[in-house]
């Protein structure tokens, strides 16, 4: 079955650091992918998406790229801030269903 | 953006009691809402998928019975946890699709913060 599989954290990198995080996937069909974050004590908020191979997705300075071809949608950030803590999901969902499908999250901790 | 809000956002109850969550869409119209369960350093685990007017449909392993889901309106839907027993405490998610006339962007998910349940 379809599956969503995350670099485990926790990721402790200090402001202005670079950010990767890592998330492959295996899907049959063509899956729209998506970041997602969790802050502490709130729900979940999309980041950023991208529905078909070599899309490009970007929001506050977050980047991933959908890579059919090594099956990735790996999250990075230049420069990240203490307001990036969080933990973060990578999800797809494939063509003609509304299910999403959760990797296991990366909680990740910026010190200032 | 659209916004989904769960009530509570935390609550005790006592072994055998039963718990409700609401998980209403407050500025669109949600035709289908998911209800997620959240164990601790683990993935989200969908539990089941509540559309408007008809029954739930759930996850392999779920208990229907154990779990109760209904969609009486295009904004609110709600899972009541039967029986509770201290194995259910866990961090409970809804999310609700956006459909194309509601202003939402369509098909896109929007959660709720989360109801965090824990049964003494």
């Amino acid at each position: 079955g379809d599956s969503v599989t995350q670099m485990e954290g926790p990721v402790t990198l200090s402001e202005e650091a670079f950010l990767t995080i890592n998330c492959t996937y295996t899907a049959t069909g063509y899956p729209s992918l998506f970041w997602y974050v969790q802050y502490p004590g709130e729900g979940l908020q999309l980041l950023l998406k991208a529905t078909k191979a070599d899309d490009k997705g970007s929001n506050k300075g977050f980047e991933a790229t959908y890579r059919k071809e090594t099956t990735s949608f790996h999250l990075e950030k230049g420069s990240v801030q203490v307001s990036d803590s969080a933990v973060y999901f990578c999800a797809l969902r494939n063509s003609g269903t509304y299910k999403y499908i959760f990797g296991t999250g990366t909680r990740l901790k910026v010190l200032a | 953006g659209a916004v989904v809000s769960q009530h509570p956002s935390w609550v005790i109850c006592k072994s055998g009691t039963s718990v409700k969550i609401e998980c209403r869409s407050l500025d669109f119209q949600a035709t289908t809402m998911f209800w997620y369960r959240q164990f601790p350093k683990q993935s989200l685990m969908l539990m089941a998928t509540s559309n408007e007017g008809s029954k739930a449909t759930y996850e392999q392993g779920v208990e229907k019975d154990k779990f109760l889901i209904n969609h009486a309106s295009l904004t609110l839907s709600t899972l009541t946890v039967t029986s509770a027993h201290p194995e259910d405490s866990s961090f409970y998610i809804c999310s609700a699709r956006g459909g194309a006339l509601a202003g939402a962007g369509f098909g896109e998910l929007f959660f709720g913060e989360g109801s965090r349940l824990t049964v003494l």
